[in-house]
C-alpha cells in the first residue's frame, strides 16, 4: 500500500525566508502533483511532476522530484503572505487512485 | 475552457436523511473523482467513474454511492446521513491521458445536523 507523508504538517514562518517542504513516498513512482489549498476553497494545481529529476517553478515556488529516494521537494524563496495556504503533494501510480499526503499548513508571518 | 463545476456549494441536511451531489467536469475529460474532506481525516478518495464505470473505490461505506451519465456529469449520493457525514466533498475531473492530474472543483460543503 502506498504511504505519502508531508512534513512538516505546520509550518510558521517568517516573511523573507526561506523553506522546504517535504514530500516522502513509498512505492515507485515518477508521477507526482502539488496542489495548494486555501481555507474553504477547493485545490489548485501548482506543479505536475513527471520524471526523476523535474524541475518546476514558478515565482516563489520550486518543486523537485527524485524518484530514486521517493522524495519530492516543495521550495519556498522569500515568502511573502500571499504565500499562507495548506500544501499538499499527490503520488500517481497510474491506473489507481491518487495517494494524498495529509498536507502542510504553511503560514506565513510579517 | 470551464472548469469543474459542483452543486450545489452549500448543503445542510438533519440526519438519516439522503443528499445527492452534482459535478460537471471540464469539457473533455472522461474520469470523474470524488473526495471527502473532513479537519480529521483529511483528503479521502471516494470513488472514481471512467466512461459511466466505476474503476475505482475507496474504503467507504455502501451509503455512499455514485453513478456517472454519458457526458460525464457525475452524481453521488448519501443515504442515511450520519452527524460524521459532515465535510467538504470535492470533484476532480483528469482527461484520461499519460497522465492522473486532478482538476478540482470548489466543492460542496454539507453539514449534516
Amino acid at each position: 500500500e502506498l504511504k505519502v507523508e508531508q512534513n512538516p504538517l505546520f509550518l510558521s514562518m517568517q516573511e523573507g525566508k526561506n523553506y522546504t517542504i517535504y514530500c516522502n513516498y513509498s512505492t515507485t513512482s515518477d508521477r507526482l502533483y502539488w496542489y495548494r489549498q486555501d481555507p474553504g476553497k477547493s485545490l489548485e494545481s501548482l506543479f505536475v511532476l513527471l520524471s526523476n529529476g523535474a524541475v518546476k517553478q514558478e515565482g516563489r515556488l520550486m518543486a523537485s522530484l527524485d524518484t530514486k529516494a521517493r522524495l519530492s521537494t516543495l521550495h519556498i524563496t522569500a515568502a511573502v503572505h500571499d504565500l499562507s495556504a495548506t500544501y499538499f503533494c499527490a503520488v500517481d501510480l497510474g491506473n489507481t487512485p491518487l495517494v494524498f499526503g495529509k498536507g502542510t499548513r504553511l503560514s506565513v508571518i510579517a | 475552457k470551464a472548469g469543474v463545476t459542483q452543486t450545489p456549494r452549500y448543503l445542510i441536511k438533519t440526519r438519516g436523511q439522503q443528499v445527492t451531489l452534482s459535478c460537471s467536469p471540464i469539457s473533455g475529460h472522461r474520469s470523474v473523482s470524488w473526495y471527502q474532506q473532513t479537519p480529521g481525516q483529511g483528503l479521502q478518495f471516494l470513488f472514481e467513474y471512467f466512461s459511466e464505470t466505476q474503476r475505482n473505490k475507496g474504503n467507504f461505506p455502501g451509503r455512499f454511492s455514485g453513478r456517472q451519465f454519458s457526458n460525464s456529469r457525475s452524481e453521488m449520493n448519501v443515504s442515511t446521513l450520519e452527524l460524521g457525514d459532515s465535510a467538504l466533498y470535492l470533484c476532480a475531473s483528469s482527461p484520461d491521458g499519460q497522465y492522473n492530474e486532478q482538476f478540482f472543483g470548489p466543492g460542496t460543503r454539507l453539514t449534516v445536523l
